[in-house]
């Protein structure tokens, strides 16, 4: 298994430009998240889906969409970029059968916004 | 107030040293609790989860503290591998949501 997958690795963006952040994984897992991570801040959620077609807002949504259509891939969109968009971008996926709630993250997309 | 707080470090150890990590959350609602380890430019994974009797996995020791709600994770016989910055990870507000510290990080020397 691949596990969760993130591309690209590395972008760097003009302000107002729009792009998508890919996240596929191969678990079949149901619940599948995207965070955010900041110096001194720690991760903070996006927005998480429990299902194909749905999803719903995390801590921090404002100027990302995402969608679900199937239970493998979780793209997360930025829709005009801005410089406070400048980070380190998680996705991640958890079993829901499991009672551990473990969560099992990519290996990030480091994004810069010029 | 931060949901979930620890001390940033950095702790600087020698190798066989033991050190001990804090955390705070602040929703007494508090479900299930974890820690993370995050290696530099890497992504986080599941180090342990913490039971509220407490919990050992070969060096590592987890606590928690509900009433003072307070977690912590101790290091013994600590490795130049250990070096990384730990994370506290809370579950509270239904199953979806993880808030994660801010981490701690830790750097074993020879």
């Amino acid at each position: 298994n691949a596990g969760v997958t993130q591309t690209p690795k590395f972008q760097v963006l003009k302000t107002g430009q729009s792009m998508t952040l890919q996240c596929a994984q191969d678990m079949n897992h149901e619940y599948m998240s995207w965070y955010r991570q900041d110096p001194g801040m720690g991760l903070r959620l996006i927005h998480y889906s429990v299902g194909a077609g749905i999803t719903d807002q995390g801590e921090v949504p404002n100027g990302y969409n995402v969608s679900r259509s199937t239970t493998e891939d979780f793209p997360l969109r930025l829709l005009s970029a801005a410089p406070s968009q400048t980070s380190v971008y998680f996705c991640a996926s958890r079993d829901t059968t499991s009672k551990s709630y473990e969560q099992y993250f990519g290996p990030g997309t480091r994004l810069t916004v010029t | 107030r931060k949901e979930v707080e620890q001390d940033p470090g950095p702790f600087n150890v020698p190798e066989g040293a033991t050190v001990a990590f804090n955390c705070t959350y602040s929703n007494s609602a508090s479900q299930s609790f974890f820690w993370y380890r995050q290696d530099c430019r890497k992504e986080p994974k599941l180090l342990m989860s913490v039971y509220s009797s407490g919990n050992e996995d070969g060096r590592f020791t987890a606590q928690l503290n509900r009433a003072s709600q307070y977690i912590s994770l101790l290091i013994r016989d600590s490795k130049l591998s250990d070096s990384a910055t730990y994370l506290c990870v809370v579950r509270a507000g239904g199953y979806n949501k993880l808030i994660f510290g801010a981490g701690t990080r830790l750097a074993v020397h020879p």
